[in-house]
């Protein structure tokens, strides 16, 4: 079955350093990736979506890389601030299904100040 | 960006009871939104695919019956969890897609406990 994992239950970083979050994917191909924020209590929010035929894409302090050899994505918050302490979550599409995402169990960011 | 709302963000209610979650995209028009349960410290998981104008579809383990879904126009879709137990305590979420996107727009949940 599809399966996908991220990284590290929590992740704690000095700001100003480069935040590196993993999300690792099984048994798919997933047309497009997305990455989402959350806060405690709160919805996700969108973050960025990057497609199979992309390796690479950013937006501000965000970069999202994606290898389909690999089955992997990385997702990377440079300069990061405390204000960036959330839970990421990855998300795949589960093909052809009308936009059905498959998500991963997140990553808890902390940034120390 | 659009903009999904959620009514009512927290709810208590008896063991038994039914209670209703509304979901609003309040800029656009979401022909498909979704309803996804999350426990705490645990991912979203994806209970339902509501369609305008049609029945809901629901993942596999999902009890229809007791997760009533209607999406009576293009902006509203409602969950309705009926006979509500403990066990249905969780933080329920809704999402609604923009056709010309891929990404979906989320609510900001409904925290449902129920005694």
């Amino acid at each position: 079955s599809q399966k996908i994992e991220q990284n590290s239950e929590a992740l704690n970083i000095q700001e100003g350093k480069t935040a590196t979050l993993t999300c690792n994917y099984t048994n798919y191909s997933p047309a497009y990736l997305q990455w989402y924020r959350q806060d405690p209590g709160r919805g996700p929010v969108f973050l960025l979506l990057i497609r199979e035929n992309e390796k690479e894409k950013r937006k501000e302090r965000l970069k999202v890389t994606f290898d389909t050899t690999l089955k992997q994505s990385l997702f990377h918050i440079t300069a990061s601030q405390p204000a960036d302490s959330a839970t990421y979550l990855c998300a795949l599409d589960k093909g052809n299904q009308g936009g059905k995402l498959i998500f991963g169990q997140g990553t808890e960011l902390s940034v120390k100040p | 960006g659009a903009v999904v709302s959620q009514h009512p963000s927290w709810v208590i209610c008896k063991s038994g009871t039914s209670v209703k979650i509304e979901c609003r995209s309040l800029d656009f028009q979401a022909t498909t939104m979704f309803w996804y349960r999350q426990f705490p410290k645990q991912s979203l998981m994806l209970m339902a695919t509501s369609n305008e104008g049609s029945k809901a579809t629901y993942e596999q383990g999902v009890e229809k019956d007791k997760f009533l879904i209607n999406h009576a126009s293009l902006t509203l879709s409602t969950l309705t969890v009926t006979s509500a137990h403990p066990e249905d305590s969780s933080f329920y979420i809704c999402s609604g897609v923009r056709l010309t996107y891929n990404e979906q727009f989320f609510g900001p949940g409904t925290r449902l406990t129920v005694l």
